[in-house]
């Protein structure tokens, strides 16, 4: 089966840009969503679609894709966006319909 | 308000079986597909399975496929998993997600979870 790849761990001083990556192939082929995570608590969705935000998730967050990756970015980072991402997209290998979450990375602020 | 909660997490050794539960309310529970994703401790997400709003298609994860089942039961707003011959590597939190899906204005697809419930821990071990 197909993969989704980010990176484990990415840190950004506070008020800055961050951009966090997912690859693989079936983002040639399907959208991804994206997912903040903090620990102890159920996974949030913040971007779905080609850059639709949820009620309630602040526009500093924003996505992007090109190819086979997507990125999420958040513009002016905050204390409160410390958590972990993942991505989630189709897996497009196999007979029947799967999905899948990218690892997962671990966003700091300092 | 759209409220998930999950139950029946319990310590149940390898080889056993254990029947999860999630609750819905606030929206109307026949018109979504509905599905569960696990974290091992530590770990990242897992989606699990899907199952359609009226049951007539289920998805399974490779790692689960043949060992659990997914059900619903709309008149109750309620969606299951029934987990047979665990394994210690099903440890983990179970969350019930709400999936949306449609096709944009250039035909693309889209797939996402809107709602989660807050999870229930399954923990397989002698």
């Amino acid at each position: 089966s197909s993969e989704l790849t980010q990176d484990p761990a990415v840190s950004v001083a506070l008020g800055q840009t961050v951009r966090i990556t997912c690859q693989g192939d079936s983002l040639r082929s399907y959208y991804v969503s994206w997912y903040q995570q903090k620990p102890g608590q159920a996974p949030v969705l913040v971007i779905y679609g080609k850059n639709n935000r949820p009620s309630g998730i602040p526009d500093r967050f924003s996505g992007s894709s090109s190819g086979n990756t997507a990125s999420l970015t958040i513009t002016g980072a905050q204390a409160e966006d410390e958590a972990d991402y993942y991505c989630f997209s189709r897996d497009n290998s196999g007979n029947h319909p799967h999905w899948m979450f990218g690892g997962g990375t671990k966003l700091t602020v300092l | 308000e759209v409220q998930l909660v999950e139950s029946g997490g319990d310590l149940v050794q390898p080889g056993g079986s254990l029947r999860l539960s999630c609750a819905a309310s606030g929206f109307t529970f026949s018109s979504n597909g509905m599905n569960w994703v696990r974290q091992a401790p530590g770990k990242g997400l897992e989606w699990v399975s899907y199952i359609s709003s009226s049951s007539g298609t289920m998805y399974y994860a490779d790692s689960v496929k043949g060992r659990f089942t997914i059900s619903r039961d709309n008149a109750k707003n309620s969606l299951y998993l029934q987990m047979n011959s665990l394994r210690d590597e099903d440890t983990a939190v179970y969350f019930c997600a709400r999936g949306i899906n449609y096709y944009d204005t250039s035909g693309s697809y889209h797939y996402y979870f809107d709602y989660w419930g807050q999870g229930t821990l399954v923990t397989v071990s002698s």
